[in-house]
């Protein structure tokens, strides 16, 4: 089955550790998205990867940074400089960034106490 | 910045047409409208998209209006499962902002029995 993964589901961490969330897709699609919903509120863009070897900076990048090594595979690290990392975060890819349909995964909550 | 306006909550009884408005004043002429759901802690879930014309799929119906300043997202016969957040999202087409979604508040659609 095709489709887009996101790992672990839920995730705890102490305040002050990087942490590293999973995104993995084996739909052959160019672009991945990391995306970040918080209650009550749409979602937001992190980061955003057009091709392999090279992304861009979404709305809300600060304390955040990923890695496109692979095709398949577009990791977020939530640095220890994100002031509020809790949050609902979610994975997306598409064929390419115009006019095409997105996929997500089903998000990975991440608490930090 | 989101282009799209939204009521915040409607609701419809089960089997019957649920018809959610959403306002795109500002589009420009080769932006798409997307329609996605989100049922709650899942990842959004594409559901149709459009350019001028209206659309349909096993889904949903779109209709645009002739100077696609506004929409309407159709589910013809809602069941219980449909009760989610719908987000309607004008799709970025040129600029640093190329292809981005951008995701408002949506609107609750809470589907009665």
């Amino acid at each position: 089955d095709g489709g887009i993964t996101q790992s672990p589901k839920y995730l705890f961490r102490k305040e002050g550790q990087n942490v590293t969330l999973s995104c993995e897709q084996n739909l052959n699609h160019d672009a991945m998205y990391w995306y970040r919903q918080d209650p009550g509120q749409g979602l937001r863009l992190i980061y955003y990867s057009q091709i392999v070897n090279d992304f861009q900076k979404g709305d809300i990048a600060e304390g955040y940074s990923v890695s496109r090594e692979k095709k398949e595979s577009f990791p977020l690290t939530v640095t220890s400089a994100q002031k509020n990392p809790t949050a609902f975060y979610l994975c997306a890819s598409s064929m390419g960034v115009m006019n095409t349909e997105a996929f997500f995964g089903q998000g990975t909550r991440l608490t930090v106490v | 910045d989101a282009k799209t306006t939204q009521p915040t909550s409607m609701d419809c009884a089960e089997g019957r047409a649920a018809n959610l408005p959403c306002n795109h004043s500002t589009i420009s002429g080769n932006e798409y409208v997307y329609w996605y759901r989100q049922i709650h802690s899942q990842g959004p879930q594409y559901i149709i998209h459009g350019l001028k014309n209206n659309e349909t799929n096993e889904m949903a119906s779109l209709i645009i209006t002739e100077d696609r300043k506004s929409s309407t997202l159709i589910l013809p016969h809602a069941t219980l499962r449909d009760t989610a957040v719908y987000y309607c999202i004008v799709r970025v087409s040129r600029g640093s902002t190329l292809g981005r979604l951008y995701f408002g508040r949506g609107t609750q659609l809470t589907v009665w029995p």
